[in-house]
């Protein structure tokens, strides 16, 4: 059964840089063929795609976010990672990580997603 | 972007009844050489991540009782879950993915009357 984990820091202060990883468990990355992809959620508000990678490395970035955004994939550790530089207080949020739902197309819905891991920017 | 607007933000429904929930896009997230839609519905309750009830605007995912179906194409769209039940209390986003630049509608909370 597919699973997926984040973790990382649960805080971070204005203008370093958040980082967070996820954990595949009952797949391989690098063999499946699928995009995997992070999401957000601000507390109370609604969900914003931060971007995606493939198992190659290949990466798709939400414009916006585009500038500050680094997604890299790890397939020895099966595992992919965010890096988020210059964070505000507008980026604390919910951060879920999620596996893209068709093999090799990133343009697709999402599932399965991980539970979710709080980060919060306060100095 | 595409933007996604749903309606209402909120929405009261007695339990049984019928509930309805709209979504349009800024832009036609219509295929035409393949006839699809490239939108998805997404449940999520609280305290867990969203998941999938409907892909290509009307397509069920495994799993997801009959109640719940998707319907529309071009630009706009609609969820409805046709006899209301006490666990289909949640937020319902829609998201498109006809760009690569997936963008999702702002939810609608789903209440019981």
């Amino acid at each position: 059964q597919l699973q997926l984990q984040e973790s990382g820091p649960g805080l971070v202060k204005p203008s370093e840089t958040l980082s967070l990883t996820c954990t595949v468990s009952g797949a391989s990355i690098s063999s499946s063929g699928y995009y995997w992809g992070w999401i957000r959620q601000p507390p109370g508000k609604g969900l914003e795609w931060i971007g995606s990678v493939y198992y190659s490395g290949s990466t798709y970035y939400n414009p916006s976010l585009k500038s500050r955004v680094t997604i890299s994939v790890d397939t020895s550790k099966n595992q992919f990672s965010l890096k988020l530089s210059s964070v505000t207080a507008a980026d604390t949020a919910v951060y879920y990580c999620a596996r893209h739902a068709e093999i090799a197309v990133v343009a697709c819905w999402f599932g399965p997603w991980g539970q979710g891991t709080l980060v919060t920017v306060s100095s | 972007d595409i933007v996604m607007t749903q309606s209402p933000d909120s929405l009261a429904v007695s339990l049984g009844e019928r509930a309805t929930i709209n979504c349009k896009s800024s832009q036609s997230v219509l295929y035409n050489s393949n006839n699809k839609n490239y939108l998805a519905w997404y449940q999520q309750k609280p305290g867990q991540p969203p998941k999938v009830l409907i892909y290509w605007a009307s397509t069920r995912e495994s799993g997801v009782p009959d109640r719940f179906s998707g319907s529309g194409s071009g630009t706009d769209f609609a969820l409805t879950i046709s006899s209301l039940q006490a666990e289909d209390v949640a937020v319902y986003y829609c998201q498109q993915y006809y760009t690569t630049a997936i963008t999702f509608g702002q939810g609608t909370r789903l209440e019981i009357k």
